[in-house]
């Protein structure tokens, strides 16, 4: 069975500082990795998603691919109060280019 | 519309009872998504539609679970006689084509007593 994991949390970081998630996934042909940030109550928003192997930036963000390892997080730099929510990884697994499969999510509380 | 919408936003169901959930999807969009999202987990996929063609019913739980989108656009999801393990947030997304952004709609909450 294709999963994706991510540690729950909560995680809980001081503003201004680094907040790192991190997502594993059990399908090696994954080709597609995203990043959804859903506030409580909220549905799922797309932060960034990445194909490659390596770093990708957008503005605060970084989403960091290894395909060995089958490892993709997120940075999220100089986080603020209004980053804490819940931080979901969802993969596009081999031999299907619309299905998602997703983590259960990460908590994320930013403290001022 | 300028977003993905979705009716009702909650809906509490006598078990037994038959549900429809209906969304409306931004107009010009040609892939259409329905998930299941149990409370503290990640959305589960349900079923895909490309126009009016559904081409992946596979995650649908059971066959009290119906989905169409005759015209293309609007898509109704049909649970029927149902059961407490039915209770979650059923979330409709929407796009462009199959591997573009989807969008999501704000749910329906289905809470089933």
């Amino acid at each position: 069975q294709k999963e994706v994991e991510q540690n729950s949390g909560p995680l809980s970081v001081p503003e201004g500082a680094i907040a790192s998630l991190n997502c594993t996934y059990s399908d090696r042909g994954s080709q597609s990795f995203f990043w959804y940030r859903q506030y409580s109550g909220k549905s799922p928003e797309l932060i960034m998603f990445i194909y490659s192997n390596g770093d990708k930036e957008d503005g605060r963000f970084t989403a960091q691919l290894n395909k060995a390892s089958q490892y993709v997080s997120l940075l999220i730099r100089d986080s603020q109060p209004s980053d804490s929510a819940t931080y979901l990884c969802a993969v596009n697994p081999s031999g299907s280019n619309y299905q998602l499969i997703w983590g259960a999510g990460t908590k994320l509380i930013i403290k001022p | 519309g300028a977003g993905v919408s979705q009716s009702p936003r909650y809906k509490v169901a006598k078990r037994g009872q038959d549900v429809a959930l209906r969304c409306d999807p931004i107009s010009g969009h040609v892939s259409l998504f329905w998930y299941q999202q149990a409370l503290g987990q990640g959305p589960e996929f349900l079923t895909y539609f490309q126009n009016e063609a559904q081409l992946d019913k596979s995650g649908l739980p059971s066959d009290r679970f119906f989905a169409e989108r005759p015209e293309g656009s609007v898509s109704t999801l049909k649970i029927q006689r149902t059961q407490q393990e039915d209770s979650a947030v059923y979330l409709c997304a929407s796009s462009l084509g199959s591997n573009t952004e989807a969008f999501f709609g704000q749910g329906t909450r289905l809470t089933v007593v």
